[in-house]
């Protein structure tokens, strides 16, 4: 059974850091594993999806990275700005998707 | 881009009352739907995929009887949620994909925030 774990579950830093997060998967026979966004008592935003085949995604600010081998992923935020605070969440799968418990992060102006 | 509409946002009822929430696709056909659950501070929990025109798939724990999934059509899903009780209080929240095993993201809905009182 697939289990997908984040860490932190919560990070707070200063306006204008880099920053990354985490994300690791038991099993690495995955699909895609997707990035999403959630901001508190809405649903769920898509910021990146990398396919099993690739190793990164980059959008503007942001750039997801994947080690199927190792089961991990990273999130990396350049340049933080407080609109970025949210919760962030992976997830694996192709449709059915098992998602990790999230990061609360939050950027101090 | 795909917009995935859930209604009502927030609903707020006693005990014992049945609650409906709809989840649309409003600018594609979603052959397929999820309903994920969220208690609060905890991850989404799959709790069934919804296929139009055939029966609801359930995952494993999740009751079938209390919450009714239907599909009638190729841009709506419902769930209803029967009976509840006060430990239904959840936030659910559909997604749609336009295939299976696409490679394009899954769009999620705004999600309904169910309290029982």
């Amino acid at each position: 059974k697939q289990e997908v774990t984040q860490i932190p579950a919560a990070l707070s830093v200063p306006e204008g850091e880099n920053l990354v997060l985490n994300c690791s998967f038991t099993d690495s026979a995955i699909y895609n594993l997707q990035w999403f966004r959630q901001d508190p008592g809405k649903g769920l935003t898509s910021l990146l999806l990398i396919q099993s085949s690739q190793r990164e995604q980059t959008s503007g600010r942001l750039n997801a990275s994947l080690d199927k081998s190792s089961g991990r992923s990273t999130l990396y935020i350049a340049a933080s700005q407080p609109g970025d605070s949210a919760t962030y969440l992976c997830a694996v799968g192709a449709q059915k998707l098992v998602f990790g418990q999230g990061t609360r992060l939050t950027i101090n102006p | 881009g795909a917009v995935v509409s859930q209604h009502p946002s927030r609903v707020i009822c006693k005990s014992g009352t049945s609650v409906k929430i709809e989840c649309r696709s409003l600018d594609f056909q979603a052959t397929t739907m999820f309903w994920y659950r969220q208690f609060p501070k905890q991850s989404l929990m799959l709790m069934a995929t919804s296929n139009e025109g055939s029966k609801a798939t359930y995952e494993q724990g999740v009751e079938k009887d209390k919450f009714l999934i239907n599909h009638a059509s190729l841009t709506l899903s419902t769930l209803t949620v029967t009976s509840a009780h006060p430990e239904d209080s959840s936030f659910y929240i559909c997604s749609a994909g336009t295939e299976p095993y696409s490679n394009q993201p899954q769009h999620f809905g705004d999600g309904t925030r169910l309290s029982i009182l």
